[in-house]
């Protein structure tokens, strides 16, 4: 069984279309991750969720909603979607945000095709 | 950005060592070292962590300098299979909400 799962795998839209991406573990953890992957391939993390409570928000456009439903969801809604936004999102979990013992396990990435 | 700096690519003969460095010259003292690797097309993978002594586990060993200064990554016998991106990050033991700073990486290359 995939302990961090993210669908669509792939997602090819246009400018302005409204897109969601949604996560889910099945390992019980308490905290869930997004990290966004660019053309550069630099990993960089959008949000973290702690029990389905936003624990960080890293300056990412408003355009980003994450939502929680569960402690075991995390969805990813993009409005107004811009060429910039091209990348790759992957989610991961942890069993805690502030145990550094808490390795985080990924997703294997959603790859977001704007044109 | 990045606490660390690691050398941009590596090769390395399958079944030999693959030994990867890491600076990590300010690091403080309570900071963890972390290894993980992304295989093409996959996401991050959790390696091996440490503090101040040497780690092994069935993956890998980390071999942390006694200054905390570097670090090395040894995958003791390569295979094809390790081919990936290699990523040294320093986490900080009370963290701000789980957050990985990841760097360039290094790419290995594990030839025939």
């Amino acid at each position: 069984d995939t302990a961090v799962s993210q669908t669509p795998k792939y997602l090819v839209t246009q400018m302005g279309n409204d897109k969601s991406i949604k996560c889910e573990q099945n390992l019980g953890h308490d905290t869930m991750y997004w990290y966004k992957q660019d053309s550069k391939k630099f990993l960089k993390i959008m949000f973290s969720y702690n029990n389905k409570e936003l624990i960080i928000n890293e300056t990412v456009p408003n355009r980003f909603s994450p939502k929680s439903p569960d402690k075991a969801h995390l969805n990813l809604h993009i409005n107004s979607l811009e060429l910039g936004d091209s990348a790759v999102y992957f989610c991961a979990s942890s069993p805690s945000e502030d145990r550094v013992e808490s390795p985080l396990h990924f997703g294997n990435g959603t790859r977001l095709t704007v044109t | 950005d990045a606490k660390t700096t690691q050398p941009p690519s590596m090769d390395c003969a399958e079944g030999r060592a693959a030994n990867l460095p890491c600076n990590h010259s300010t690091i403080s003292g309570n900071e963890y070292v972390y290894w993980y690797r992304q295989i093409h097309s996959q996401g991050p993978q959790y390696i091996i962590h440490g503090l101040k002594n040497n780690e092994t586990n069935e993956m890998a060993s980390l071999i942390i300098t006694e200054d905390r200064k570097s670090s090395t990554l040894i995958l003791p016998h390569a295979t094809l299979r390790d081919t990936a991106v290699y990523y040294c990050i320093v986490r900080l033991i009370y963290n701000q909400g789980g957050k990985l700073i990841f760097g360039q990486g290094t790419e290995l290359s594990v030839k025939p």
